[in-house]
């Protein structure tokens, strides 16, 4: 199993909001990690989103709009990158990632398209 | 203006061995973590390895242990990526980035091992 798990795609409307979840294995307890995301668009370098641990821990990345946003769910052990007021240019991949033992672990990425 | 700017890539024979750099600029080198990322073709994203700020702790992905070695220059604000014994599976897309957030990237540099 992996250590980070992310649904290949995801579709939503313009104007709806996504909700991209990051699940963390059995035994890592999501609770404890900080958790980042990325976009990627084609032919781009990843863009650093946010980070979120908790309401009291968490930044946005410089210049990302607030409608980008991070949260958990500690139900599911899970990660979420929230975009709210989907717009065409939201169309890419996002990718989360934590830290574990000082090693980066990356999700496999989910390709969110906006139709 | 944050940059960093890796350098190096190129077309090497499985068995051989190539060595990246990554320029940066805009910041206080010496006072972040820097990590080096890759990309397969068509591929999610993977870290390999990291490097403290005095260069004291690094940490690298089970794959390329033994095979790759970071090290970094504060006095050049330069990082390196040796990497030895090359396969095919390290073909990739190697990017260079700043920090814990990993929050910096650079266009980076194509890797291709091929005979």
């Amino acid at each position: 199993q992996a250590v980070v798990t992310q649904p290949a795609s995801l579709s939503a409307s313009p104007g709806a909001s996504a909700s991209l979840t990051c699940t963390l294995r059995s035994g890592i307890n999501v609770g404890n990690y900080r958790i980042y995301w990325y976009q990627q668009k084609p032919g781009s370098p990843p863009q650093y989103l946010l980070r979120y641990k908790s309401d009291s821990d968490k930044q946005q990345g410089s210049g990302v709009p607030s409608r980008f946003s991070g949260s958990k769910d500690a139900s599911a052990n899970a990660g979420i990158l929230l975009i709210s007021g989907l717009q065409s240019e939201d169309e890419a991949d996002y990718y989360c990632m934590i830290w574990l033992s000082s090693a980066g672990v990356f999700g496999g990425g989910t390709r969110l398209t906006v139709l | 203006e944050v940059q960093v700017v890796e350098s190096g890539g190129g077309l090497v024979q499985p068995g051989g061995s190539l060595r990246l750099s990554c320029a940066a600029s805009g910041f206080t080198f010496s006072s972040f973590w820097m990590s080096w990322v890759r990309q397969a073709p068509g591929k999610g994203l993977e870290w390999v390895a990291n490097i403290k700020q005095d260069g004291s702790e690094k940490y690298y992905v089970d794959s390329v242990k033994g095979r790759f070695t970071i090290s970094r220059d504060n006095a050049k604000n330069s990082l390196y990526l040796q990497m030895n014994s090359l396969r095919a599976e390290d073909t990739a897309v190697y990017y260079c980035a700043r920090g814990q957030q990993v929050d910096y990237w650079g266009q980076g540099t194509l890797v291709t091992v091929s005979s």
